[in-house]
């Protein structure tokens, strides 16, 4: 019954491949977020979304696209993996988009590029 | 930019010692969060304190917040071995769709 839940947990692959990581919430809240955490552990959000709706895009390549199918899943595919997309990347969720709400997250998919 | 700083960068305390982390901000915010984070999971909310707030109380833990400084502070008291995690102070704006921003991190080491 896990509240944010990520998979996969660890993902190893080749630079030039396409990769998805898919996320699920079954907290009942009607925002989702990616972010990315570097090695240096700097945390920075790359995408929000609001029932479906996208509401923050940070600047990140084009080459990551995030797609909710419904206000419970957010999956974030990722085109001609490079080596510097080497992070551990977090799902998370709150009950509004508001600024103040508490973020859930989730444990983090460690994606490594070779 | 909106992001905030932690300091200091590590601490290493014994076991019973409080432990004391300060967060920098440079704009305004609508509020600020503490979130806790262990090795290798995902990031736990611990507190969150209004811009019109002050101090705030959560079990052993006891923030304060001076906007006029733009700055913060994480108190924890009585430090347990379990405490050892990284912390991080999130901002918020106020209005619309704003989006939380994370500091740099604390590493906390409670040494038994």
């Amino acid at each position: 019954d896990t509240a944010v839940s990520q998979t996969p947990k660890y993902l190893v692959t080749q630079m030039g491949n396409d990769k998805s990581i898919k996320c699920e919430q079954n907290l009942g809240h009607d925002t989702m977020y990616w972010y990315k955490q570097d090695s240096k552990k700097f945390l920075k959000i790359m995408f929000s979304y609001n029932n479906k709706e996208l509401i923050i895009n940070e600047t990140v390549p084009n080459r990551f696209s995030p797609k909710s199918p419904d206000k419970a899943h957010l999956n974030l595919h990722i085109n001609s993996l490079e080596l510097g997309d080497s992070a551990v990347y977090f799902c998370a969720s709150s009950q509004f988009p508001a600024s103040g709400e508490t973020q859930y997250f989730g444990p983090g998919t460690r994606l490594l590029v070779l | 930019s909106q992001q905030g700083e932690e300091d200091p960068q590590a601490l290493s305390i014994q076991e019973g010692e409080n432990a004391t982390m300060n967060c920098s901000y440079k704009t305004s915010i609508n509020n600020l969060q503490w979130y806790r984070q262990n090795s290798g999971r995902g990031l736990v909310h611990l507190i969150l304190i209004r811009s019109n707030e002050r101090e705030k109380h959560s079990g052993r833990l006891r923030v304060t917040l001076d906007t006029s400084k733009k700055s913060s502070s994480l108190l924890i008291t009585a430090s347990r071995a379990a405490d050892t995690a990284s912390y991080f102070c999130a901002t918020a704006l106020s209005g619309g769709y704003q989006k939380v921003t994370f500091g740099t991190g604390t590493k906390l080491q409670v040494i038994p």
